[in-house]
């Protein structure tokens, strides 16, 4: 069964940073871009990040450019989101979600992981 | 950066009849790379449609994607008492991804 699974959240003050993982199984993960896609409190889906399959091509929201880091490590499995800089606007469910080759679209989704940016 | 919108906000029915869902672009969008989504409360998003028409592993026949350029549309040819969720549309372009802003489906 194909599956990622978001870890790393929690509270932080505003200019503090944070590291967000994701653990993928079930698919060779190399082969995939990978995506983080966030949710603020009961508002909609905001795209904020992507990375290539290996790990040489990514992109980035406006709103994150500058201040967040996306990185994979493959022989791991895994996959990062390096933030900082953060903002009380970064507050929001972080969620990994796998890409679906040639469509533009996310087919696979953690449960995510809460970020707090508080004071 | 292409805008999604929409409509309507929210859409109450009752069991058993159809829904409609209007997604439209503020430029063209290539049907390749329009896809539907539906969250209930406390779960994460899971894909329906891709590329404007294609339903995803698992997802029932009575779930219909359409439309090209700048409207498409998402059908539910008879609700369940499941369906009633929250569904968004989603576009790929230009190495960028939005999302609409979602629309409500609740019991009538």
């Amino acid at each position: 069964e194909m599956q990622v699974v978001e870890s790393g959240g929690g509270v932080v003050q505003p200019g503090g940073s944070l590291r967000l993982s994701c653990a993928a199984s079930g698919f060779t993960f190399d082969e995939y871009a990978i995506h983080w896609v966030r949710q603020a409190p009961g508002k909609g889906l905001e795209w904020v990040s992507i990375i290539s399959g290996d790990g040489g091509t990514t992109y980035y929201a406006d709103s994150v450019k500058g201040r967040f880091t996306i990185s994979r490590d493959n022989r791991k499995n895994s996959l990062y989101l390096q933030m900082n800089s953060l903002r009380t606007e970064d507050t929001a469910l972080y969620y990994c979600a796998k890409d679906l080759a040639g469509f533009g679209a996310f087919d696979i989704w953690g449960q995510g992981t809460m970020v707090t940016v508080s004071s | 950066e292409i805008v999604l919108t929409q409509s309507p906000g929210t859409l109450s029915l009752s069991p058993g009849e159809r829904a409609t869902l209007s997604c439209r672009a503020s430029q063209s969008v290539s049907s390749t790379f329009l896809a539907w989504y539906q969250q209930k409360p406390g779960q994460a998003p899971r894909l329906l449609i891709y590329g404007a028409s294609s339903r995803a592993t698992g997802i029932p026949d009575r779930f219909s994607g359409s439309g090209s350029g700048t409207d498409f549309t998402l059908t539910i040819s008879r609700l369940e008492p499941e369906d009633f969720a929250v569904y968004y549309c989603q576009q790929y372009g230009s190495s960028l991804y939005t999302f609409g802003q979602g629309t409500k489906l609740e019991i009538k």
